[in-house]
């Protein structure tokens, strides 16, 4: 099983909503990253955890709390969120070799609109 | 902060023919370099790789060439075929986790 899986691929919410994003591999892998990425531009990176431990926050407004259940399972809380958090959220995952050569594999995305 | 561009945003080839895909990088200190294949309604997904040691690495009807002199890197695909058509993302890891990504080439394969 080389895949990552997301759901819900599509979530539509208001700005009073609570929602969560839940994303699952089943590869063994160690890593598992949240990005997101607005229409035409390149994913960006929000958080990493490693080995189920938050490792690398990239100054993401507290709106969004990553939470790492597992080694198989990451989601993403989401509450009070702006119009402007609209975008494609992909999950991925890599094995965490601790070197360099991370490679990643990504899920198909949760096309997220706020309203 | 230093990132990672691209020269071309869209491709235009004909079918049968090769595409190469251009991407410039600042970080030297990177050691890891990637190519992603991002097509509609999908995340990325993994074409090829390169490490900072090599200057060149193929794969099925892809090639990865990287000159560190210059800090380019280039995908060439080979026959390109309608399957082809999709954005093509660069990426860069200089250690641990932060693979950062170019801005993207779409690729239009005519016919």
């Amino acid at each position: 099983d080389t895949e990552v899986t997301q759901t819900p691929k599509h979530l539509v919410m208001g700005m009073t909503n609570k929602k969560s994003l839940k994303c699952e591999q089943h590869m063994g892998h160690r890593a598992m990253y949240w990005y997101k990425q607005k229409a035409k531009k390149p994913p960006e990176l929000m958080f990493v955890y490693s080995y189920e431990k938050l490792s690398i926050n990239e100054s993401v407004p507290s709106r969004f709390s990553p939470e790492c259940p597992n080694s198989s399972l990451l989601n993403l809380h989401l509450h009070a969120l702006q119009p402007e958090d609209s975008a494609l959220y992909l999950c991925a995952s890599s094995q965490d070799t601790g070197a360099a050569d991370e490679k990643l594999f990504f899920g198909s995305g949760t096309q997220l609109s706020v309203l | 902060g230093e990132s990672v561009g691209l020269h071309l945003p869209t491709l235009s080839v004909q079918e049968g023919d090769n595409s190469i895909i251009n991407c410039a990088y600042s970080n030297s200190a990177s050691d890891y370099f990637i190519w992603y294949k991002q097509e509609s309604g999908k995340g990325p997904q993994f074409i090829i790789d390169i490490r900072s040691n090599m200057d060149k690495r193929q794969g099925q009807r892809v090639t990865v060439l990287l000159n560190k002199t210059v800090k380019h890197l280039s995908l060439q695909i080979a026959a390109t075929q309608p399957g082809d058509s999709a954005v093509y993302f660069c990426a860069e890891n200089p250690g641990g986790f932060k693979t950062i990504f170019g801005a993207g080439t779409r690729l239009f394969v005519k016919a």
